[in-house]
């Protein structure tokens, strides 16, 4: 157990629909980073927020946003859903900023399915 | 052509057996590199990170190495266990200030036969 928390487990939804996705980072950790896994394009990097401000951005498409909160955790909403946004999604945590200095622990994942 | 092409796609070894996977990278100069294990359906856990200076770094029975001249990694598993069926990503980090990028191998799908 890496003591990153994310909800829902699974998420089943239709074309068109906008779905939010939630991520508790471990204890004491600031920064919080989202990715996508899916069959044909393997992990992708979305987003890292540190500290409640974004700080670095990789393959997030423009119909997905997220914002982390005040008390840390984060949400990753999906908007527009499209059949190829099926997916895994995986939030990380690690205890300061700098993209990739520090070891990022994962959380389970959200199975994401789009009909 | 990915920037970071992982070889083979897929390796069945015997339990007890030595292995070697391959990250094979075009670009360059990097923050770090990492190799990562992610078994079925769950998130990836960490097993080495490595500087642009680093050659070699172990956890246990995991080994990696770098050579910066052939823009080459490997990771060498020994004594293969059960649990060691999974699937292992080459990841090479960029870190400027306030920024950065993060690019994925596809992976190396291993399986340890009894």
């Amino acid at each position: 157990d890496s003591g990153v928390t994310q909800t829902p487990k699974h998420l089943i939804t239709a074309t068109g629909q906008r779905v939010t996705l939630r991520c508790s980072p471990r204890s004491g950790d600031l920064s919080v980073y989202w990715y996508q896994q899916s069959l044909d394009q393997g992990l992708q990097f979305l987003i890292q927020y540190y500290n409640g401000e974004e700080r670095a951005k990789g393959n997030i498409l423009e119909r997905f946003s997220a914002q982390q909160f005040p008390d840390l955790h984060s949400e990753l909403n999906l908007s527009s859903l499209e059949l190829g946004d099926s997916a895994l999604y995986f939030c990380a945590s690690s205890p300061r900023g700098g993209l990739g200095l520090y070891e990022q622990y994962f959380g389970p994942g959200t199975r994401l399915t789009v009909t | 052509k990915n920037q970071v092409e992982q070889s083979p796609q897929s390796l069945i070894i015997l339990e007890g057996k030595n292995c070697t996977l391959q990250c094979n990278y075009t670009v360059s100069p990097f923050s770090n590199l990492r190799w990562y294990k992610q078994d079925t359906g769950r998130g990836p856990v960490s097993l080495t990170i490595m500087t642009f200076s680093e050659n070699t770094k172990s956890n246990g029975r995991y080994t990696a190495t770098l050579d910066a001249d052939t823009k080459q990694s490997s990771l060498h598993i020994t004594a293969s266990q059960l649990s060691d069926s999974a699937s292992y990503i080459c990841v090479v980090i960029f870190s400027y200030n306030q920024g950065g990028k993060l690019i994925f191998g596809q992976g190396t799908e291993l399986s340890v036969k009894p």
